[in-house]
């Protein structure tokens, strides 16, 4: 079935770089997503990355994708107060219009 | 870029009244749009799939009849809770794609959302 798992909490110094981990089970995925949510707002597409690229940049973001183990990640190079948020990883597949999202992992910036 | 709109960001009601909530697309047409529901820590519950001109496709365990969706034209969408009951509060979050996305790319602008309390 479905499923995406993300562990719910990270905690970063500010400057530091964040990994925040995500893995699938559905390995029809087309398309992996990071979004962010920002307290009582809705969701911020970050970027987004196809099922057969193994990594994409965009300034400060690094989505790295490892196919075979199923694995996702995001990386936030120099960590700062305003990335403080939940970062939700999402797939989508070809066959539907469905999205489907991982719980959440709330960032933590310590000073 | 693509913005979507919800109305209203929060509302308050009493047990049974019934609730709408609109989303719209504010510079683009959407054929689709998607009604979430999030629990507190949690993640995103997709309820169902709105289709401009035709009914919404909801998803298992979702009330059709307690949870009416309309889509009555290209940039506009309406949840309606009826009857609303105290389990109902929630934050609601609706999406659209936009038509300018990469093909199969299920690229998602969403809306701020919408906080129900039910007293």
């Amino acid at each position: 079935g479905e499923d995406v798992e993300q562990s719910l909490f990270l905690s970063v110094r500010e400057g530091d770089s964040s990994v925040i981990n995500c893995t699938y089970t559905d390995s029809s995925s087309t398309y992996l997503y990071w979004y962010k949510q920002e307290p009582g707002a809705g969701l911020q597409l970050l970027t987004y990355i196809f099922s057969n690229m193994d990594m994409k940049q965009d300034q400060r973001l690094t989505v790295l994708l490892n196919k075979k183990d199923k694995h996702l990640s995001l990386r936030i190079a120099d960590t700062q107060t305003g990335d403080s948020a939940i970062y939700f990883c999402a797939e989508s597949m070809e066959r539907d219009d469905k999205i489907i999202f991982g719980k959440g992992t709330r960032l933590h910036i310590l000073p | 870029g693509a913005v979507v709109s919800q109305h209203p960001s929060w509302v308050i009601c009493k047990s049974g009244t019934s609730v709408k909530i609109e989303c719209r697309s504010l510079d683009f047409q959407a054929t689709t749009m998607f009604w979430y529901r999030q629990f507190p820590k949690q993640s995103l519950m997709l309820m169902a799939t709105s289709n401009e001109g035709s009914k919404a496709t909801y998803e298992q365990g979702v009330e059709k009849d307690k949870f009416l969706i309309n889509h009555a034209s290209l940039t506009l969408s309406t949840l309606t809770v009826t009857s609303a009951h105290p389990e109902d509060s929630s934050f609601y979050i609706c999406s659209a794609r936009p038509g300018t996305a990469l093909p199969g790319a299920n690229v998602l602008t969403f809306g701020a959302g919408s906080r129900l309390t039910v007293l």
